[in-house]
C-alpha cells in the first residue's frame, strides 16, 4: 500500500521565493495534519484538515504561510515569501476521521532557504 | 499549552538489554498519547497509541505505560536489537487529533 507522499524530497531556494510544497494523503484518510521539525523547536503542528476543511491553523506562524486541500487526495503547504528561518523538515500526515487514530507520516520536506 | 519533556535524550545499549524511555508532561488532562520512532532522513512510524481510559498497550516487544494522573508514559523495549536504533518520540493529544511532540530520545543498540 502506498504511503503518505511528499514532493519535493529537498528544496533549496533563495530567500523571497515562493515555495510550495506537496503532500498525497493515504487513500481514505481523511484528516490530514502539516508538521514542521526544527532542531531548536522540534516538531510543531501546524494545520490540520479534516474532509478538506482546514480545522486549526493555530501554528501557522504568519500570513506568510498558507495551506489548501482542494481534494480528499491532495494538499499543498505554500511560504511566500520565503525567509532563511522558514528552513526546516515539513512533515505531512493523514489519519482515518476521528480520535484514536494513529497518524501515518510522509518522509518529509527537506527545505533549505538561503 | 501542553509541554513535554523526554529523558533520557540520548541512550546507548549493548544488544539484548531491556530498556525503558521516559516521557512526562505538563496537562494530565489527554485524550491519548502516541509513541512513534523516526529514523534518520524519515517521517514518523506509530508504534503504539494509548486511550486514556488504559494503563498500557503492548506491541511485540514493545510495551507502553501510561499515568495520566502524574502525567507520565514509559515505552518498555525487550531484548532490544541494532534495528530498534532510531530516534522515539511521545505525543500526547488533548482532542484526540492534535498531538504535542517530545524532543525524543535518541537510542543507539550496539551489536
Amino acid at each position: 500500500d502506498a504511503g503518505v507522499i511528499q514532493s519535493p524530497r529537498h528544496e533549496v531556494t533563495e530567500m523571497g521565493q515562493e515555495v510550495t510544497l506537496r503532500c498525497k494523503p493515504i487513500s481514505g484518510h481523511n484528516s490530514l495534519f502539516w508538521y514542521r521539525q526544527t532542531m531548536m523547536r522540534g516538531l510543531e503542528l501546524l494545520i490540520y484538515f479534516n474532509n478538506n476543511v482546514p480545522i486549526d491553523d493555530s501554528g501557522m506562524p504568519e500570513d506568510r504561510f498558507s495551506a489548501k486541500m482542494p481534494n480528499a487526495s491532495f494538499s499543498t503547504l505554500k511560504i511566500q515569501p520565503s525567509e532563511p528561518r522558514d528552513s526546516a523538515v515539513y512533515f505531512c500526515a493523514s489519519s482515518p476521521l476521528g480520535s484514536n487514530q494513529p497518524q501515518h507520516f510522509g518522509d518529509g520536506t527537506r527545505l533549505s532557504i538561503l | 499549552k501542553q509541554e513535554v519533556t523526554q529523558i533520557p535524550a540520548a541512550l546507548s545499549v549493548p544488544e539484548g538489554e531491556n530498556l525503558v524511555l521516559n516521557c512526562s508532561f505538563t496537562d494530565s488532562a489527554i485524550y491519548n498519547l502516541q509513541w512513534f520512532r523516526q529514523d534518520p532522513g524519515k517521517g514518523l512510524t506509530s508504534l503504539l497509541l494509548i486511550q486514556s481510559s488504559q494503563r498500557e498497550q503492548t506491541s511485540g516487544r514493545l510495551n507502553a505505560s501510561l499515568d495520566k494522573s502524574s502525567g507520565r508514559s514509559t515505552l518498555y523495549i525487550a531484548a532490544s536489537q541494532p534495528g530498534d536504533s532510531a530516534t522515539y518520540l511521545c505525543a500526547p493529544s488533548d482532542t484526540g487529533n492534535q498531538f504535542y511532540f517530545g524532543t525524543g530520545t535518541s537510542l543507539t543498540v550496539i551489536p
